[in-house]
């Protein structure tokens, strides 16, 4: 099946710092990848949509200098939390769709962020 | 706009008895279904996925669910349930709008007590 790798799969940081989340497919071309951010004990919250080569769609309420994305290849999308915040802190997921696949979503295994 | 609503946040059965958790939509045209199951600290997974069809859709380990167009409903089954299926289950249905995002419904968490 289409597997989806996110790195690191944990990160400490100071408050303060700029932390940089990959997402990659690593069997498929995805022209769509999702980022969500998952609080403990609770469903997942879309951020926003990446699109390969265009600009980021972002969802209500979330702050685009905050977490700045970067789909630069059909590979590859990143997320930037910059200047992060103990608030910040959170269970960061991504997912790809694949096309070929009926437009299903595969999901990466998750980045724990937590922010001293 | 679409919607999911999973009936029961926790659901608890005894190893080896049949696991029911319950999904209804909300979608104005024909739906396309997803279910997910999440284990502790990992990313999600996919169980199974309902586009067009059978409505009758089998997944993996032992997951099947039943789309049913006249109760708006997709409930997950599985006719016995293993340890090894305690986790955290979503179903969740694609949106038309240009994005294909997934709505999410709430989560439940299955128990299964030896």
């Amino acid at each position: 099946g289409a597997v989806v790798s996110q790195h690191p799969s944990w990160v400490i940081c100071k408050s303060g710092t700029s932390v940089k989340i990959e997402c990659r497919s690593l069997d498929f071309q995805a022209t769509t990848m999702f980022w969500y951010r998952q609080f403990p004990k609770q469903s997942l919250m879309l951020m926003a949509t990446s699109n390969e080569g265009s600009k980021a769609t972002y969802e209500q309420g979330v702050e685009k200098d905050k977490f700045l994305i970067n789909h630069a290849s059909l590979t590859l999308s990143t997320l930037t939390v910059t200047s992060a915040h103990p608030e910040d802190s959170s269970f960061y997921i991504c997912s790809a769709r694949d096309y070929g696949g009926q437009e299903t979503q595969y999901f990466g295994p998750g980045t724990r962020l937590l922010v001293l | 706009a679409q919607s999911v609503t999973q009936l029961g946040s926790h659901v608890s059965v005894s190893e080896g008895a049949l696991v029911l958790l319950r999904c209804n939509y909300s979608s104005s045209v024909p739906p396309y279904l997803f279910w997910y199951v999440q284990y502790p600290n990992q990313g999600l997974q996919l169980l199974l996925k309902y586009t067009t069809g059978a409505t009758l859709v089998k997944g993996i380990n032992g997951f099947e669910a039943e789309f049913k167009k006249s109760e708006t409903s997709f409930h997950l089954t599985n006719p016995s349930a293993h340890m090894s299926d305690a986790a955290e289950y979503f179903c969740a249905v694609r949106s038309y709008s240009n994005t294909g995002k997934l709505i999410f419904g709430q989560g439940t968490t299955l128990q299964v007590k030896p």
